[in-house]
């Protein structure tokens, strides 16, 4: 059974379009995240989300909109896709709301932007 | 703002050896620590998670170590094997507005030569 999952797996797409990656976990987590690894494998928070509700928003352009359907779930949706998006993008989830959780991954989304 | 680095951004050693990776963090205010291992491509796997009040967690031939009020973690890998070979990642884990927020470090790129 896998806990963190992610699709696609794979992205391919022009500058300019609107694409979106897709999370969801079955851990029974209350919280999920978004992060960014740049070329350089630096890994980067972006969003996190508990419950459905956006608690961090780490100065992601407006670009990026994260949605929770609910809490099993936390979808990344960008709009007018730039060259510099090209990266891996990982889901995780984890089980508090504040302190002491394990954060569990998703495979990675390899966006590519031509 | 809490920053996390990881020394030493790669190292190689022959099969068997014993060999220790670093982790400093700048903000001691943390949840927990979470090494994470990364092989080329894929996502990231959690290998030991250690709160706060922990001084150390071990699993198999890893063993690491916190000491909070230096900020500082070390993971400890015994015997060295070649499928050893991956990039390791620290995570710290801290609070923010009342929730978690992970920060990562700069991995260390391990290679063990068979």
């Amino acid at each position: 059974d896998t806990a963190v999952s992610q699709t696609p797996k794979y992205l391919v797409t022009q500058m300019g379009n609107d694409k979106s990656i897709k999370c969801e976990q079955n851990l029974g987590h209350d919280t999920m995240y978004w992060y960014k690894q740049d070329s350089k494998k630096f890994l980067k928070i972006m969003f996190s989300y508990n419950n459905k509700e956006l608690i961090i928003n780490e100065t992601v352009p407006n670009r990026f909109s994260p949605k929770s359907p609910d809490k099993a779930h936390l979808n990344l949706h960008i709009n007018s896709l730039e060259l510099g998006d090209s990266a891996v993008y990982f889901c995780a989830s984890s089980p508090g709301l504040a302190g002491g959780g394990e954060q569990f991954f998703g495979p990675g989304t390899r966006l590519t932007v031509l | 703002k809490q920053e996390v680095t990881q020394i030493p951004a790669a190292l190689s050693v022959p099969e068997g050896e014993n060999l220790v990776l670093n982790c400093s963090f700048t903000d001691s205010a943390i949840y927990n620590l979470q090494w994470f291992r990364q092989d080329p491509g894929k996502g990231l796997t959690s290998l030991l998670l250690i709160q706060s009040s922990q001084r150390e967690q071990t699993s198999g031939r890893l063993n690491a170590s916190l000491d909070k009020s230096s900020g500082r973690s070390t993971l400890y890998i015994a015997a060295s094997q070649p499928g050893d070979s991956a990039t390791y990642l620290c995570a710290v884990s801290g609070p923010t507005g009342g929730y978690q927020k992970v920060t990562f470090g700069t991995g260390t790129k391990l290679q063990v030569i068979p």
